[in-house]
């Protein structure tokens, strides 16, 4: 159980288009979503958190105008890349918190994107 | 400040070895996670320890939470390449409804045959 899937997995776009990337758990629901930025060799950077049905809270530093993020169900969260540039190649991860398996504040993750903007 | 510390950052050991990667932190907490991340893969979750004492194992791996030091170790025993990643610790400082992990920087493990 507390399967979460990533779509796509690996995505390639020229600079200045837009991104998305779903966020799914498959066999749980998650009222609370998470999405991290890692660059290589570095640990994870806690970018939103995300809520069903109400609005992302935004670590500082983070351009909410530039990472748009939707909660519209309890099992699927997206994540916008807008007007991309080579500065937002990173890998994405996002995971998802359930309380329905007991383990309280766990969190799960889902495989990540690598997104790579030429 | 909140810290999350591992140590070491980075270590190389041979097949068959025993070794302890440690994870101290700053602030009071009786939650914390350990994860594995396989190179260009995702964190997968190896260990959750919700008490002081907590002690947990799987396979060569356990792990333990002593939440008066604000130390959690992980420990390998008798080390096999398959072991080879990077080990996170993340601290839960929750409190009511502000849900915050504070994470580690990770300690790349690199196992020779």
């Amino acid at each position: 159980g507390a399967v979460v899937s990533q779509h796509p997995s690996w995505v390639i776009c020229k600079s200045g288009t837009s991104v998305k990337i779903e966020c799914r758990s498959l066999d749980f629901q998650a009222t609370t979503m998470f999405w991290y930025r890692q660059f290589p060799k570095q640990s994870l950077m806690l970018m939103a958190t995300s809520n069903e049905g109400s609005k992302a809270t935004y670590e500082q530093g983070v351009e909410k105008d530039k990472f748009l993020i939707n909660h519209a169900s309890l099992t699927l969260s997206t994540l916008t890349v807008t007007s991309a540039h080579p500065e937002d190649s990173s890998f994405y991860i996002c995971s998802a918190r359930a309380f329905e398996v007991g383990t309280y504040n766990e969190q799960f993750f889902g495989p990540g994107t690598r997104l790579t903007v030429l | 400040e909140l810290k999350v510390e591992q140590n070491p950052l980075f270590l190389s050991m041979q097949e068959g070895k025993n070794y302890t990667i440690y994870c101290n932190y700053s602030t009071t907490s009786d939650r914390l996670y350990w994860y594995r991340q396989d190179p260009g893969k995702s964190l997968e979750s190896l260990f959750v320890l919700l008490s002081n004492g907590a002690v947990k194992q799987e396979g060569r791996l356990m792990a333990s939470l002593d939440t008066k030091a604000r130390l959690s170790t992980l420990h390998i025993t008798a080390a096999v390449h398959d072991l080879s990643a990077t080990y996170f610790c993340a601290v839960d400082i929750s409190m009511d409804s502000n849900y915050q992990l504070i994470w580690g920087a990770g300690t790349k493990l690199i196992i020779k045959p």
